[in-house]
C-alpha cells in the first residue's frame, strides 16, 4: 500500500496562475483532509470531505476548492495563486470522524 | 469552538522521560483527543489516541483527567530520534460540523540531546 500520496512535490507559481494538488490514498478512507502548514502556526484545516462527493469548509478556506469525484482521490485547487498561499499543504485521510488520519508527504508551494 | 493550546518547546536529555501537556478547556463530550509527531520534510505521524483516563502503547502514553480539559502525552526514555514537533488535535467532524471541532495545537518542539 502507498498509503497517502501527494503531487506534485513542488511547485513554483506566479501570482494569478491557477493548480491544481493532488490527492489520493489507497487505503478506502472516506473521510479526506487538505492542510496548510505555515511557520509558528501550526496545521490550519482548509477544507475535508467526509465521503465521494462531498466537501466542507474548514478554518482558512478562501482562495482554495476543492472536488472529491472518487473516494480515492481529493482535489486542491487554486484559482488565482496569491503570495499569501505559499506554504506547505498536507493531505490526510482516515476511516472515520475520531480515526488516525494518515498524512502524506506535503506539497511544497512557493508564489513569487 | 475546540481551541488547544501547548507549550512552545521542551528539551530533555537521552534517556529522561517528557511530558508534554496540552490544554483544551473546550473539550465537547463526543470529542478524542490524538497526538501526532512530525519529523523536518514529512507529513505528522499517529502516536496515541484517547478519550479517558490512561492509554498505553508501545511509543507513548496519554494521560486524561477526569475533567478532560487537558491532556499530557509521555515519552518514556527518549533518544536522540524522538527529536521532532509533537500536535495535540481534540475533536471531530462530520459534514454538519463546524471546522472549529477539529483543533491542531501549534506543536511542541522537543529537543533531545546526548
Amino acid at each position: 500500500n502507498a498509503g497517502v500520496t501527494q503531487t506534485p512535490k513542488f511547485r513554483v507559481l506566479k501570482t494569478g496562475q491557477s493548480m491544481t494538488l493532488l490527492c489520493a490514498q489507497d487505503m478506502n478512507h472516506e473521510y479526506m483532509y487538505w492542510y496548510r502548514q505555515d511557520p509558528g502556526m501550526g496545521l490550519r484545516l482548509i477544507h475535508y470531505s467526509v465521503g465521494e462527493g462531498t466537501t466542507a469548509k474548514g478554518e482558512v478556506p478562501d482562495g482554495y476548492n476543492v472536488s472529491r469525484l472518487k473516494k480515492q482521490n481529493f482535489l486542491l485547487g487554486l484559482e488565482s495563486a496569491a503570495p499569501s498561499q505559499t506554504s506547505v499543504y498536507f493531505c490526510a485521510s482516515g476511516a472515520g470522524a475520531i480515526e488516525t488520519q494518515y498524512f502524506g508527504p506535503g506539497t511544497r508551494l512557493l508564489v513569487l | 469552538l475546540a481551541k488547544t493550546t501547548q507549550p512552545i518547546s521542551m528539551d530533555s536529555y537521552e534517556g529522561q522521560e517528557v511530558n508534554i501537556t496540552c490544554s483544551h478547556n473546550n473539550i465537547a463530550t463526543n470529542d478524542y483527543i490524538t497526538w501526532y509527531q512530525q519529523f523536518p520534510s514529512q507529513g505528522p505521524r499517529f502516536i496515541i489516541q484517547g478519550y479517558k483516563t490512561k492509554v498505553t502503547n508501545e511509543v507513548a502514553s496519554l494521560f486524561i483527567p477526569a475533567d478532560r480539559k487537558s491532556s499530557t502525552l509521555s515519552l518514556p526514555r527518549v533518544s536522540l530520534s524522538d527529536t521532532a514537533v509533537y500536535y495535540c488535535l481534540v475533536g471531530s467532524l462530520s459534514i454538519t460540523d463546524s471546522w472549529g471541532k477539529l483543533q491542531f495545537g501549534a506543536g511542541t518542539q522537543v529537543v533531545v540531546t546526548p
